[in-house]
């Protein structure tokens, strides 16, 4: 397909083991962002990919959080020791161009429950 | 650094007008604006560069004050499938920032 893709759509895990969730962005789509919206709240932001630079990781809610943008297309999301606080839904989204100035198109989300 | 928006929810009867704000503390480059369905992916309606450029729906209006660091959405006779979660989202140049979100719930 065309839109941005994410893997899996859900995933239950136990208190403590890492986690890995993928987004395919859109192809030729520079730029790709990690957002994080648990029940009810709004988008908060994680991490930010733009062509070759140094990723943003100022979301980041801790040193358990990271991620990695390979070849410039598909970006994996790593939760390690994964926490009950950490259940939500992880969504990711890729634009063309420079962030501020283009739509970005989301994935459908990555539901992540922790028990 | 998180844009505020108001108001947090809004209820309307299909046919009727709202307003949704948001501002921001810091000068800004744009605003963005995306509507979310329940379990649904946030979906674009509308950016304003600074400068005065927009982009989006034909349907959607939409103001940017720059000088006040703040935006307003027009939804001008509701329909029912206006319905849902308004985020607006900041940027300084690099990153979106999102607000907290408006929830908007019209009625027939």
């Amino acid at each position: 397909g065309a839109g941005v893709s994410q893997s899996p759509s859900n995933k239950v895990t136990e208190k403590g083991k890492d986690v890995e969730l993928r987004c395919d962005p859109i192809s030729g789509h520079t730029a790709l962002y990690w957002y994080r919206q648990s029940l009810g709240q709004g988008l908060e932001f994680l991490i930010y990919f733009q062509g070759n630079s140094a990723p943003d990781k100022s979301g980041l809610p801790s040193d358990r959080f990271s991620a990695e943008r390979t070849g410039g297309s598909v970006s994996t999301l790593t939760i390690q020791r994964t926490q009950q606080e950490d259940s939500a839904v992880y969504l990711c989204a890729s634009s063309s161009g420079l962030a501020g100035a283009n739509e970005q198109f989301f994935g459908p989300g990555t539901r992540l429950t922790v028990l | 650094q998180q844009p505020v928006q108001s108001p947090q929810a809004v209820i309307l009867r299909e046919g009727e007008d709202a307003v949704i704000n948001c501002s921001s503390s810091k000068a800004l480059y744009s605003v963005h604006w995306y509507r979310q369905k329940h379990g649904e992916a946030p979906v674009f309606l509308m950016i304003l560069l600074k400068g005065g450029e927009q982009k989006g729906h034909d349907k959607i209006s939409a103001s940017f004050n720059e000088k006040k660091q703040q935006s307003s959405l027009y939804l001008t006779a509701s329909q029912l499938s206006y319905s849902g979660t308004y985020f607006c989202g900041t940027s300084r140049g690099d990153k979106l920032i999102f607000g907290t979100g408006t929830r908007l719930q019209v009625f027939p």
